[in-house]
Parts: C-alpha cells; structure tokens; sequence
C-alpha cells in the first residue's frame, strides 16, 4: 500500500512569491495535517482538514492556508513568503478522528526562501 | 507551558545499554498519546501508540502515567540503528490537535 506523498520534494522561492504544495493521504483516510518543521525545531502544527473541511489551525498567520479535495489529497499555499518561512513541511494523513488517531508522514517538501 | 516537553538530550549510550525517555504534558484531558521516531532529516515514522495499560513491542516499552501526566519510552538492548531523534506526541483532544515534543536525541555508539 502506498504511504503519504508529497510534492514537489524540494522547492525555492523568492521572499514575497507563493508557494504551493501538495500532499496525497494514504488511501482510505480522510484527514490530513500539515505541519512545519524549522531547522532545529520541533514539529508547529499548521492546519488540520477532514472531509473536505478545516477542522482547525494552528498559531499561523493567515497566509498560510489549504484546503482538500474530493479524493482527500491536500494543498497548502503560503502567500508574500518571508525568510523565515524555510522549513520543512511535513503532511501527515490518518483515518479519521478518536482515541487511537495514529498519523502517518509523507517525505516532506523543503521550503527555502531566498 | 509548552504543551508537552521532552529532555532534548543528548542521550549518547553504548551498544545494549538500557534507555529511557520521559515526556510531560499539561492538558489533562489529553486522550491519545505516541512515540515518534525521526531519522535526521527525514519524516517521522510512527514508533508506537501509549496506552493506558503500557504496551511492549519487542524491545520497545511505553508507559502512561495520568496522574502526573507523563509517558516515557524505554529502549532495551540498544542497537546502533536505534540512534535517531524520538518524538513524544499528545493529541489535545479538542480540535484534535496534536502536540510534538521537540524531540530527545540517542546515540548508540559501538
């Protein structure tokens, strides 16, 4: 069975442009997460979706944002990118909400914003 | 408080020594919680899920302790390939929200 993936695996952008990236949960789960790692930093956690919906977000400005699609595949978009926007982001999918919500991770896309 | 918290370490141990990790957490109501481990520069991968009872995986065991709310990992006869950065997660319940410790780091040396 495949796991989570992630595009593009590595991506560079200019400070101010867009970023988009994209991740495909592990079929037969509905929920995906998106988190940022930065170096030397733990896991923050970005947005939650399910079923087509956000769920909820985490401690982000605005310009970070997504949304999920029929097939449960995921987008995370980040707008007017800063510096401080390089990091790792990890997407993580599992198969719905309750007490054993055990999540699985894609490779991650590593952002740098130059 | 951060929501949960891990010693980051260094745990630098030999080949077959014994390990273990604790990792607190502040939201009582807390309901789900898991060890992480994470390769350097990789993506976590799920290690295994705590239950209230503690389970075994072969040389892996984890713990919940609620009333002082912490879990911890204990590690036997550690192997070289053990070395890696081990994640303490916690789902806050509401929102379904998780929290990742900052990780504890091991290595295994020969």
């Amino acid at each position: 069975e495949a796991g989570v993936t992630q595009s593009p695996t590595h991506l560079i952008k200019t400070r101010g442009q867009q970023a988009t990236l994209r991740c495909s949960p592990i079929s037969g789960h509905t929920s995906v997460y998106w988190y940022q790692q930065a170096l030397g930093l733990g896991l923050q956690f970005l947005l939650w979706y399910d079923e087509g919906e956000e769920r909820n977000r985490g401690n982000f400005p605005p310009r970070f944002s997504g949304r999920q699609f029929p097939n449960y595949s995921s987008e995370l978009n980040v707008n007017a990118l800063e510096l401080e926007d390089s990091a790792l982001y990890l997407c993580a999918s599992s198969s719905g909400t309750g007490r054993s919500n055990e999540q699985y991770f894609g490779p991650g896309t590593r952002l740098t914003v130059t | 408080r951060k929501e949960v918290e891990q010693d980051p370490g260094p745990f630098n141990v030999p080949e077959g020594a014994t390990v273990a990790f604790n990792c607190t957490y502040s939201n009582s109501a807390s309901q789900s919680f898991f060890w992480y481990r994470q390769d350097c520069r990789k993506e976590p991968k799920l290690l295994m899920s705590v239950y209230s009872s503690g389970n075994e995986d072969g040389r892996f065991t984890a713990q919940l302790n609620r009333a002082s709310q912490y879990i911890s990992l204990l590690i036997r006869d550690s192997k070289l390939s053990d070395s890696a950065t081990y994640l303490c997660v916690v789902n806050g319940n509401t929102g379904n929200q998780f929290y990742f410790g900052t990780g504890t780091s091991l290595t295994v040396i020969p």
